[in-house]
């Protein structure tokens, strides 16, 4: 069955650092998703992505964070001077394959902490 | 502001029983919910959703029904398994993000 994959699983990085967290969506899939989860509190949506632009962004995504789709498979979200209360999981998303399906489907996510 | 939201922060159900999950809505407006199992360490899986011009929807195992005059919905899990033990999180669809509550914790004791 075809699933999400980010990378890495675990980052640890100094605050002010930048970091970049990557994310493989569904191959077939057209629409592109991140979200984060505070240790212990609900799943916050951040951005989303639909022909290579943003098409919907929360509050918090401020202008440290950014998304690309490098190329055909990839789908990554830039966080340019991290802050402490970046500490987060973050899980990317993709939905909308040939079959114009609107569930997301989320990958395991990537734990990032700031020190 | 618009919020999506959980009534029971933790369930504790036994292995065998029914199970019950509630969620209320403000946005009257919403049309599209979901039902997400989060087990630990893992990210939202899909279990069910639900269109506004229902009022009930069944999986297997899973029940959701949506009251449109109260914005309540909940999720119904029979026969519950410990497998089924997990985070459940109700969800708006706005098309292009989710809006996600707060979560509820289900235990379920052997």
């Amino acid at each position: 069955e075809p699933e999400v994959t980010q990378t890495p699983s675990h980052q640890v990085t100094q605050m002010g650092q930048e970091v970049i967290l990557r994310c493989v969506p569904i191959s077939n899939h057209l629409y592109f998703y991140w979200y984060r989860q505070i240790l212990g509190q609900k799943v916050e949506f951040l951005v989303s992505f639909y022909n290579n632009e943003i098409s919907e962004k929360s509050e918090i995504f401020d202008d440290q964070f950014s998304v690309e789709r490098p190329d055909g498979s990839n789908f990554t979200l830039k966080i340019r001077s991290t802050k402490l209360e970046d500490s987060a999981m973050y899980f990317c998303a993709s939905s909308g394959g040939l079959a114009g399906e609107s569930e997301q489907y989320f990958g395991p996510g990537t734990r990032l902490t700031v020190t | 502001g618009e919020s999506v939201g959980l009534h029971l922060p933790t369930l504790s159900v036994q292995e065998g029983d029914n199970s019950i999950i509630n969620c209320a809505y403000s946005n009257s407006a919403s049309d599209y919910f979901i039902w997400y199992k989060q087990e630990s360490g893992k990210g939202p899986q899909f279990i069910i959703d639900i269109r506004s011009n229902m009022d009930k929807r069944q999986g297997q195992r899973v029940t959701v029904l949506l009251n449109k005059t109260v914005k309540h919905l909940s999720l119904q899990i029979a026969a519950t398994q410990p497998g089924d033990s997990a985070v459940y999180f109700c969800a708006e669809d706005a098309g292009n993000m989710l809006t996600f509550g707060g979560g509820t914790r289900l235990m379920v004791k052997p």
